[in-house]
């Protein structure tokens, strides 16, 4: 299975400010007939299920804010929060959809300071 | 717009079985993938099981293999969970998630609690 971690745990960031998550694949998750990265991230706020946010590591889902960007290739992601509102406390998750099981990060958790 | 919802959660004994149901709407269900994802209270995201838009192709995480068997209705437009020989780590909510490999749209999950 591809182990999939990230850093930090959690984080605390000021409104307005940057906020940058890691995640890292124990194998690349790159395909190389298409060149494509098989990483997606999801945001889950309390008592909601998780909310698809990047997909092909870098290619944000409809409706989703610009403020959020995807990069990275082979084995290390980043997902940045250009400018973190209020409503962008959550926990994060990467998660590898390049063969089954399509495993997930442990999460990254995100507080105002 | 798309919706799955879930259903068949609830309190079971260790050793007890019990059948999770998704109801999903506003897509051609048969053109896709459909999984099972699960969250133990206060824990990360765990795959459990998935099944291929015809229901030919299953999988199954190592750690419930042998106990769950997923299957779908295209004609009901509905997913399942048979699970069997439940235990007290299997405690969690179940999501029901449509797949284009990555998930782009999570029931609002059914919790599932083990325990005597």
């Amino acid at each position: 299975d591809i182990v999939m971690t990230q850093s930090p745990d959690s984080l605390a960031v000021s409104l307005g400010e940057r906020a940058t998550i890691n995640c890292k694949s124990s194998q690349s998750v790159l395909y190389s007939s298409n060149n494509k990265n098989y990483l997606a991230w999801y945001q889950q706020k309390p008592g909601q299920p998780p909310k698809l946010l990047i997909y092909w590591a870098s290619t944000r889902e409809s409706g989703v804010p610009d403020r959020f960007g995807g990069s990275g290739s082979g084995t290390d992601f980043t997902l940045t929060i250009s400018s973190l509102q209020a409503e962008d406390v959550a926990v994060y998750y990467c998660q590898q959809y390049y063969t089954t099981p399509f495993t997930f990060g442990p999460g990254t958790k995100v507080d105002i300071k | 717009e798309v919706q799955l919802v879930e259903s068949g959660g609830g309190l079971v004994q260790p050793g007890g079985s019990l059948r999770l149901s998704c109801s999903a709407s506003e897509f051609t269900f048969s053109s896709y993938a459909m999984h099972w994802v699960r969250q133990a209270p206060g824990k990360g995201l765990e795959y459990v099981s998935a099944i291929s838009g015809n229901g030919v192709s299953t999988y199954y995480a190592d750690s419930v293999k042998g106990r769950f068997t997923i299957s779908r209705d295209n004609s009901k437009n509905m997913l399942y969970l048979q699970m069997s020989s439940l235990r007290a780590e299997d405690t969690a909510v179940y999501y029901c998630v449509k797949s284009r490999g990555f998930y782009d749209y999570w029931g609002q999950g059914t919790l599932v609690t083990v325990s005597s």
